[in-house]
């Protein structure tokens, strides 16, 4: 695998559910991002990590809760979520969180919540 | 606080036609600009990046952009358009705290 993977690509979840968003990096870089990509929005920065360390978390509601083990894997736990998180997930990696890092982005997870 | 906004969010361009998608910034720092693009049903993939060297960039696929500080614009232009290139385009710039502010997005569709 190279780059940065999602998995899984697509879930559906009710309400009531708890599930988690995995993301996996193969680029050696220190810092992961989880962004929202909802219909005609900008993309929205919900979270980063830098060096495992959370930096930043975009008032994002407690439903949403990140966890970074390593440099390597970011994962997303997703609990009682409402109909408009419905959207596409996006998890990126950068060397660092500094100016001229490029973001690489990894395929996203599209979540539909019933 | 830095900004960004893409004039049109749809853009539809013949075959072989020029590309030009606009992209304005407001920033109260020299900014970092970047081109993104996301083909359908994937991630985004950077274009080019503008981090104030040269202000023509060239990047993948043939786009290039350039900085105009004075019209504070990074419009993206490619001279002849292909069919491959039917994607939304996103431009984006990086704040004093390095995050990517993004616009709201450009579709561009390639009429044969």
């Amino acid at each position: 695998e190279t780059g940065v993977t999602q998995t899984p690509r697509h879930l559906v979840m009710g309400m009531t559910n708890k599930k988690s968003l995995k993301c996996e990096q193969h680029l050696g870089h220190n810092a992961m991002y989880w962004y929202k990509q909802s219909a005609k929005k900008p993309l929205e920065l919900m979270f980063v990590y830098n060096f495992k360390e959370q930096t930043e978390n975009n008032s994002v509601p407690s439903r949403f809760s990140p966890e970074c083990p390593n440099s390597s894997h970011l994962f997303l736990h997703l609990h009682t979520l409402q109909p408009e998180d419905s959207a596409l997930y996006l998890c990126a990696s950068s060397q660092e969180s500094g100016n001229t890092d490029t973001q690489y982005f990894g395929p996203g997870t599209r979540l539909t919540v019933l | 606080a830095q900004s960004v906004t893409q004039l049109g969010s749809h853009v539809s361009v013949s075959e072989g036609a020029l590309v030009l998608l606009r992209c304005n910034y407001s920033s109260s720092v020299p900014p970092y600009l970047f081109w993104y693009v996301q083909y359908p049903n994937q991630g985004l993939q950077l274009l080019l990046k503008y981090t104030s060297a040269a202000t023509l960039v060239k990047g993948i696929n043939g786009f290039e952009a350039e900085f105009k500080k004075s019209e504070t614009s990074f419009h993206l232009t490619k001279p002849s358009a292909h069919m491959s290139d039917a994607a939304e385009y996103f431009c984006a710039v990086r704040d004093q705290g390095g995050k990517l502010i993004f616009g709201q997005g450009t579709e561009l569709s390639v009429k044969p």
